[in-house]
């Protein structure tokens, strides 16, 4: 079984401001992937960024970036620079390597940026 | 490519009506997924499907049911609409293989309410 856990409902940070979403899990696997998604008002659900779990490297993608403490099964999301298109709802998400693909995920952090 | 698509995108049922959600991926994915999104719930796996002509039980699959006769579509039916079922559902679709292998792409949802 997996599980995810986002403690933080919601948050908030002024523009351009840094903010740091937390997520931790539990996985019986040894093989397997985390994920942030972001979903906007539009509802879509975009995905932000991306971590192999044998890679031991944090993963980035421009202002989005993650602090992966596998032995802490910690997978927090730093968004630096933040603007005001980063208000969303955030997702942090697993997907074990033997399960045909199958997400979990935590309940959601929203953040707010403020101008 | 039009990606991931769902029909339709709100609707409106009273309790004990029957209805059908259609996703139609054009992306040639094996793997199709339903999802249902409650607020405070994050999202989670009603039924999935790794082939045409297969489906399988996800977290949450009572009260629906599932087909996926091809590959392209993966269809999503209340047989007897409960409040309960009042929800955002969202379908996926993925691909097993080299990475990024089994990336979920989602369509853009639609709101089911049950009266």
């Amino acid at each position: 079984a997996q599980t995810v856990t986002q403690s933080q409902p919601e948050m908030s940070v002024q523009e351009a401001e840094t903010v740091t979403l937390s997520c931790t899990y539990d996985t019986s696997e040894n093989n397997y992937y985390l994920f942030w998604y972001k979903q906007p008002p539009s509802r879509q659900m975009i995905l932000v960024i991306r971590q192999e779990a044998y890679k031991q490297q944090n993963a980035t993608e421009n202002r989005f970036s993650v602090n992966f403490q596998k032995a802490a099964k910690s997978f927090s999301l730093k968004i630096s620079d933040s603007q005001l298109g980063d208000t969303a709802m955030y997702f942090c998400a697993i997907r074990g390597g033997s399960t045909l693909g199958r997400l979990y995920f935590g309940r959601g952090t929203q953040l707010t940026v403020w101008p | 490519n039009a990606g991931v698509t769902q029909t339709p995108k709100f609707r409106v049922l009273k309790t004990g009506q029957s209805m059908t959600l259609l996703c139609a991926q054009d992306m040639n994915h094996e793997y199709m997924y339903w999802y249902r999104q409650d607020p405070g719930m994050g999202l989670r796996l009603i039924h999935y499907s790794v082939g045409e002509g297969t489906t399988a039980k996800g977290e949450v699959p009572d009260g629906y049911n599932v087909s996926r006769l091809k590959k392209q579509n993966f269809l999503l039916g209340l047989e007897s609409a409960a409040p309960s079922q009042t929800s955002v559902y969202f379908c996926a679709s993925s691909t097993p293989g080299r990475e990024p292998a089994y990336e979920q792409y989602f369509g853009p949802g639609t709101r089911l309410t049950v009266t």
